[in-house]
């Protein structure tokens, strides 16, 4: 079982859509938790870390769930400059496949 | 420009040969990644430095890799004797030690192509 786990999508959505995306691990001991972002031929960047009682950042909420070991990311009111692919990063450098996210007019 | 720079951005060479690539991370940064990615996948884990040490090296990382931090400040990754699965994007990653995990600055990576 690989170490971090993603559907790859993509997920499609029309503008204004909400969408939400599940990342899965293995280790139970893992004590940090991060969603990055990486736009087509870009290196990622930091969108968020990952709370225990969750946080939300203007649109984005992200969510840990411990007893169920996934983390979440929630994208409300989605916009086209949010079509990219998001990563989830567990104990700070294990990095998930990658959620592909497109959001169409 | 204070963020990580990598040096060269787009190699390519031929199979057999020996590749070096240069990352220097943000000047306060104690912590050094490399990673591999290539196309549809995330990032792959290859190795990290804290200062000039070597702390972590993937089991996945064959002994054609290494890479050194000599002065822990840049770091180089060298391939010797390149094959065609090397392709991919190599990215460097910097951070702070954090007690809440660190936060990753990436570089722009060194995109290698082998023929």
């Amino acid at each position: 079982r690989k170490e971090v786990e993603q559907d790859p999508g993509p997920f499609n959505v029309p503008e204004g859509a909400t969408v939400a995306f599940n990342c899965t691990y293995s280790n139970s001991a893992s004590q940090s938790f991060f969603w990055y972002r990486q736009d087509c031929r870009k290196e990622p960047k930091l969108l968020m870390s990952v709370y225990s009682s969750g946080n939300e950042d203007g649109r984005f909420t992200a969510q840990l769930n411990r007893a169920s070991q996934y983390i979440s990311l929630l994208i409300r009111d989605s916009k086209l400059s949010d079509s990219a692919t998001y990563l989830c990063v567990v104990n700070g450098v294990r990095f998930g496949a990658g959620t592909r996210l497109t959001v169409k007019p | 420009d204070t963020g990580v720079s990598q040096d060269p951005r787009h190699k390519i060479t031929k199979r057999g040969q020996n590749v070096t690539f240069r990352c220097d991370p943000i000047s306060e940064h104690n912590r050094l990644y490399w990673y591999r990615q290539t196309l549809g996948q995330g990032p792959e884990f290859l190795t990290y430095f804290q200062n000039e040490a070597q702390l972590e090296k993937s089991r996945l990382l064959s002994d054609r890799f290494s890479a050194e931090r000599p002065k822990g400040s840049f770091s180089t990754l060298e391939i010797q004797r390149t094959e065609q699965g090397d392709s991919a994007m190599y990215l460097c990653a910097s951070s702070l030690e954090a007690r809440r995990g660190e936060k990753l600055f990436f570089g722009s990576g060194t995109q290698l192509s082998v023929l």
